[in-house]
């Protein structure tokens, strides 16, 4: 499997700022997606971070307040804008393998105040 | 609209017990079921399960998908307290997306 990093791992940060998450790969990869994890609940699709186009966010997310980079397959950013409390979750991005597994980054814990 | 659930929500026993979570689903193209175990932040590949592999096993750790009932179970034999964890189920679809269910949180007790 890859192995995939995330930074920051956490972050306290204040209402009103925006945060960039990174996302890097060691190996090419084809699908990337961001996920968050609200507390207490399950994960949820934000997004699939597409190399070298705009990403396809899923219903509830907008790019202008999650806006997600993709510069080349290895690599991702996801940018949580203008954050309200209701931001704080942990987030998460993912790979797909050419096996079709998933698997996932060790997620970054943002506490909004 | 896809979806997936999970039981129980909560489950606690004792080590050396042997545990079955469930996992139901509705998915319009099923392509595969993925289980995933969750300690602290990232959920920890398990298994796959697909049309052409129904059942998978590792360890203490099985799965098994049954197509005709849309379901999966995971079972754990011998538990220990390092399998108290946060286990979830997600459905891929044939759009690549995963869908998650809310969870099974299970406690082995030493």
């Amino acid at each position: 499997s890859a192995v995939i990093s995330q930074k920051p791992s956490r972050d306290i940060c204040q209402r009103g700022t925006s945060l960039t998450i990174q996302c890097q790969v060691d190996s090419q990869v084809t699908m990337m997606f961001w996920y968050r994890q609200q507390p207490g609940q399950s994960l949820t699709l934000i997004a699939t971070a597409n190399q070298g186009s705009e990403a396809t966010y899923e219903s509830g997310f907008v790019i202008d307040k999650f806006p997600i980079s993709r510069p080349n397959l290895t690599f991702s950013t996801l940018t949580v804008s203008n954050m309200s409390p209701e931001d704080s979750s942990i987030y998460l991005c993912s790979v797909e393998s050419v096996s079709y597994e998933q698997y996932f980054g060790p997620g970054t814990r943002l506490t909004v105040t | 609209e896809d979806k997936v659930v999970q039981s129980p929500l909560s489950l606690v026993v004792h080590e050396g017990d042997t545990v079955t979570l469930n996992c139901s689903y509705e998915v319009t193209n099923f392509r595969s079921l993925l289980w995933y175990k969750q300690e602290k932040k990232a959920p920890t590949f398990l298994f796959m399960l697909t049309s052409s592999g129904i059942e998978k096993k590792s360890g203490r750790l099985s799965s098994i998908l049954d197509k005709k009932e849309l379901s999966s179970i995971l079972n754990i034999t011998a538990t220990q307290t390092g399998d108290s964890a946060i286990y979830l189920c997600a459905v891929r679809n044939a759009g690549n997306m995963l869908t998650f269910g809310g969870g099974t949180r299970l406690m082995v007790k030493p």
